[in-house]
């Protein structure tokens, strides 16, 4: 059971323009919602999170989008660039007994920013 | 500060043999997770160890085993290798309990043939 379902599996973006990548989750106790950046080769790296005390984060060109009611987030690239070219993953954890935290993953977006 | 070290990078078995992956976290970190990363299976969570305990557990048959020495090094081992063991495995470490950023090594590649 994917308890992070994100899309779209795949985006193409002009440089220049603003990649969205969205996803949705289930369990309403998770409390921290990252996403990582992953280029070929590469582990992935942590790119940008959110905690759902907030509506919106932002770190430059990325934007998370967060809508607790709709159990929503989502990733905003702006003027998108060639460099940003990865696959993208949301995910979201849970602390529990002992703040042990296990973080449950989508299955990845990968963007292609044409130049 | 050095990151995450996974070795090898690379690796060729045949089925039915096995094999140990190797992870050197960020010094000072004291957990560890292994994933399994496939196309189109995205990142499946292994196990977590934590001061040489394993704390979390995915949805892996034994033959996913693993172990975190007193250096909070830890090494993940797979018996009887099957064809569908190919993959990219990753290990990622973080400061401990209250931290959740993890940081990733680049992976050791398995291919099972």
């Amino acid at each position: 059971q994917q308890q992070v379902k994100q899309s779209p599996q795949s985006l193409i973006v002009q440089k220049g323009g603003i990649s969205i990548i969205n996803c949705a989750y289930e369990n309403t106790a998770f409390d921290y919602f990252p996403w990582y950046q992953q280029f070929p080769g590469k582990g992935p790296a942590l790119l940008i999170a959110i905690r759902p005390d907030v509506s919106e984060k932002k770190e430059g060109r990325f934007t998370i989008s967060f809508n607790k009611s709709a159990k929503q987030f989502s990733l905003h690239i702006m003027d998108s660039q060639p460099g940003d070219s990865a696959t993208y993953f949301c995910a979201a954890s849970l602390g529990n007994a002992g703040n042990n935290r296990k973080l449950i993953w989508g299955l990845g977006t990968s963007l292609a920013v044409n130049p | 500060k050095a990151g995450v070290t996974q070795t090898p990078r690379y690796l060729i078995k045949t089925r039915g043999q096995q094999v140990t992956l190797s992870c050197s976290p960020i010094s000072g970190h004291r957990s560890v997770s292994w994933y399994q990363q496939t196309p189109g299976q995205g990142l499946q969570f292994l196990f977590e160890y934590f001061s040489e305990t394993q704390r979390n557990k995915g949805n892996f048959p034994g033959r996913f085993s693993g172990r975190q020495f007193s250096n909070s090094r830890s090494e993940m081992n797979v018996s009887t290798l099957e064809l569908g063991d190919s993959a990219l495995y990753l290990c990622a470490s973080s400061l401990g309990s209250h931290n959740t950023e993890a940081f990733f090594g680049q992976g050791t590649r398995l291919t099972v043939v």
